[in-house]
């Protein structure tokens, strides 16, 4: 299987901030690298597919990037509906595991 | 609108079967994959396996292979997860979604079903 490794595990931020989150696959991935965004007791949302792409609904603010085994989350300026646990994917290779989320909380 | 309703929440014991199922509507629920997520308590997001409801094939990721089996009725638009025998460690919420596209991203879930197993 390939693993997902995301860096920070937790983050502390202020409303505003911009804030990068990493994702690392242990085995080259090309762009088939996905990010999803969920709230506690709530069912994960689709925010960047392919890497790059964001998924319509998503706000501007969200960008992706990155190819091979290296890629980040960017969010511009955060709000507080940014608040969340953020969750990379890779669809690269079954089985499509995902990295062991990073917990985004308000400073 | 695109919708996948799951069924709803489970109490088992332990050795116990279970099928919970995971209705699409609003798409042609034929033309894409169906993914099952597993999510233990204040743990993160696991790929269970994926099935496609056209020809029923499915792939199953190792750790659940030979202890899941999933499922679909396409005359029902409907996809299905079941255990043959519970233990307490299948205790979690369970997530449908749909893949799309070739990048293979899921794009609309279920709200999940909670299983509880406990004697």
């Amino acid at each position: 299987d390939i693993q997902m490794t995301q860096s920070p595990s937790s983050l502390s931020a202020f409303v505003g901030d911009r804030v990068t989150i990493t994702c690392r696959a242990s085995q080259s991935i090309s762009s088939y690298l996905n990010w999803y965004q969920q709230k506690p007791g709530k069912a994960p949302n689709l925010l960047i597919y392919a890497a790059s792409s964001l998924q319509s609904g998503v706000p501007s603010r969200f960008s992706g990037s990155g190819s091979g085994t290296d890629f980040t989350l960017t969010i511009s300026s955060l709000q507080p509906d940014d608040f969340a646990t953020y969750y990379c994917q890779q669809s690269y290779s079954t089985p499509y595991t995902f990295g062991q989320g990073t917990k985004l909380e308000i400073k | 609108e695109v919708q996948l309703v799951q069924s709803g929440a489970e109490v088992k014991k332990p050795g116990e079967s279970l099928r919970i199922s995971c209705t699409g509507s609003g798409y042609s629920f034929t033309s894409y994959w169906i993914t099952w997520v597993r999510q233990m308590p204040g743990k993160g997001l696991e790929w269970m396996g994926r099935i496609d409801p056209s020809d029923s094939y499915t792939n199953y990721s190792p750790s659940f292979q030979g202890h899941v089996t999933i499922s679909a009725d396409k005359s029902f638009s409907t996809a299905y997860l079941q255990w043959s025998s519970l233990k307490a460690s299948d205790t979690a919420m369970y997530y449908c979604a749909r893949r799309v596209g070739s990048s293979s991203a899921l794009d609309s879930w279920g709200l999940g079903t909670l299983v509880t197993v406990s004697s």
